[in-house]
């Protein structure tokens, strides 16, 4: 069974204070994973994708990076407005063909004081 | 573009009441689906299409009904509203990139359904 586990659950951090988040994950062969951010009341954004370990994604103040087992979003001088939770999903190898849909993780809910 | 779209925003249903909610994406995307989310769950997929007129099951498929007549639109039934029914639903799309791999999944505002 696909599994992705975040942590940690929760994070607080003071305005430019650097830090990672963590997703680990267990799937038979990964064909994607997925970082998105969560905003209260709102649908999860799309932040990132990864393919392959090794790689790493870049944008304003985060990066994604990948391994075989897990992946890391760090944060580098964050802003309060960078507080939101972060989500991590797998797309696992074995879709059938198909569209199956992503396995979640439970999320990294970040708060970021000023 | 309005991206993914989803009606209504809030709804209180009684136990046994029937209601659709409704997605609708202008991307031109292939792909649709439907995830329900609860406190300390995660997100979890209930059904998706991978094109008008197919359907498949997801994870947590008891208790709803769905129909992708157009391509645009993916719509979610509860025949028979329950209380653990309650969560707030979310609707996504996503093309495909030839090859099998995937693209990302964009997601509509939610949802939020209240059984009492």
């Amino acid at each position: 069974e696909d599994q992705v586990t975040q942590s940690p659950e929760a994070l607080r951090l003071q305005e430019g204070e650097s830090s990672s988040l963590n997703c680990s994950y267990t799937v038979s062969g990964l064909r994607g994973l997925f970082w998105y951010r969560q905003d209260p009341g709102k649908g999860p954004e799309f932040l990132f994708t990864l393919y392959s370990a090794g790689e790493e994604k870049e944008k304003e103040r985060l990066k994604a990076t990948l391994t075989k087992k897990e992946s890391f979003l760090h944060i580098t001088a964050p802003k309060p407005e960078d507080s939101a939770t972060y989500l991590c999903a797998v797309q696992p190898m074995y879709s059938g063909g198909g569209a199956d849909g992503l396995t979640f993780g439970k999320g990294t809910h970040l708060i970021i004081q000023p | 573009n309005a991206g993914v779209t989803q009606t209504p925003k809030f709804r209180v249903l009684k136990t046994g009441q029937s209601m659709t909610l409704l997605c609708a994406q202008d991307m031109n995307h292939e792909y649709m689906y439907w995830y329900r989310q609860d406190p300390g769950m995660g997100l979890r997929l209930i059904h998706y299409s991978v094109g008008e007129g197919t359907t498949a099951k997801g994870e947590v498929p008891d208790g709803y009904n769905v129909s992708r007549l157009k391509k645009q639109n993916f719509l979610l039934g509860l025949e028979s509203a329950a209380p653990s029914q309650t969560s707030v639903y979310f609707c996504a799309s996503s093309r495909r990139l030839a090859g099998g791999s995937f693209y990302e999944q964009y997601f509509g505002p939610g949802t939020r359904l209240t059984v009492t």
